[in-house]
């Protein structure tokens, strides 16, 4: 069964970094495009970048400047990192799967839930 | 970025139907995908590409598009169908992604 999982922790200090892993399971991570999406609370969805297997990624202009999305076949994870934190990216924040044709994500973890505070 | 746009709500009587639209200059070069997310929960795809139903998404979604706007439709909401809807597409590339602000979905 095919299944995305991320993890981290729950809490960050502003100014600090972000870092988050989605596990795939039940799916190739070398075969398709991965995405991390959030969503402030009480918000709408805002992606934030994509990657491929191959290392290939592109990001959020708004927040190009601070993101990093990598990928780890072996261990079948993709990673995201947000530096400088603030208030602002307290957010639910959802790894996703991306179908190449259309551009859809067919395929979402449960998101976890990131507050920025100190 | 581009923006799409939706309307932030939308209400339908039980059994009837209701179209929920998402406007924006990149549909013109890109097909809209459709999201139903319900409180607490990750979003779910009802609707992407041309004319493409995910595996258990029910056939009273369906989608449309012409020009600069999408649309999803529901024929005969139903009371399970109350949710949040958004649309996202490609933006200026292929590998860059929007979203639109999201519709609330009422069903009386």
């Amino acid at each position: 069964q095919e299944h995305l999982q991320e993890s981290g922790p729950g809490l960050v200090k502003p100014s600090e970094t972000l870092s988050l892993t989605c596990t795939v399971s039940g799916a190739s991570i070398s075969t398709d495009y991965w995405s991390w999406i959030r969503q402030p609370p009480g918000k709408g969805l805002e992606w934030i970048g994509y990657i491929y297997y191959s290392g290939n990624t592109n990001y959020n202009p708004s927040l190009k400047s601070r993101v990093t999305i990598s990928v780890d076949t072996s261990k079948k994870q993709f990673s995201l990192k947000l530096s400088s934190v603030t208030a602002a990216d307290t957010a639910v924040y959802f790894c996703a799967r991306i179908i190449p044709l259309s551009g859809a994500f067919d395929m979402w973890g449960q998101g976890t839930k990131v507050t920025v505070s100190s | 970025s581009s923006e799409l746009t939706q309307d932030p709500a939308v209400s339908v009587a039980l059994g009837q139907t209701v179209r929920i639209t998402c406007q924006g200059d990149r549909l013109r070069n890109y097909y809209a995908s459709w999201y139903q997310q319900k409180p607490g929960q990750a979003p779910v795809l009802v609707f992407h590409g041309k004319n493409n139903r995910p595996s258990g998404i029910p056939d009273r979604f369906s989608g449309s598009s012409s020009g600069n706007t999408a649309s999803l439709t529901i024929t005969g909401a139903q009371a399970e169908d109350e949710a949040d809807y958004y649309c996202n597409s490609r933006d200026s590339t292929p590998t860059l992604w929007v979203f639109g602000g999201g519709t609330k979905l009422t069903v009386l």
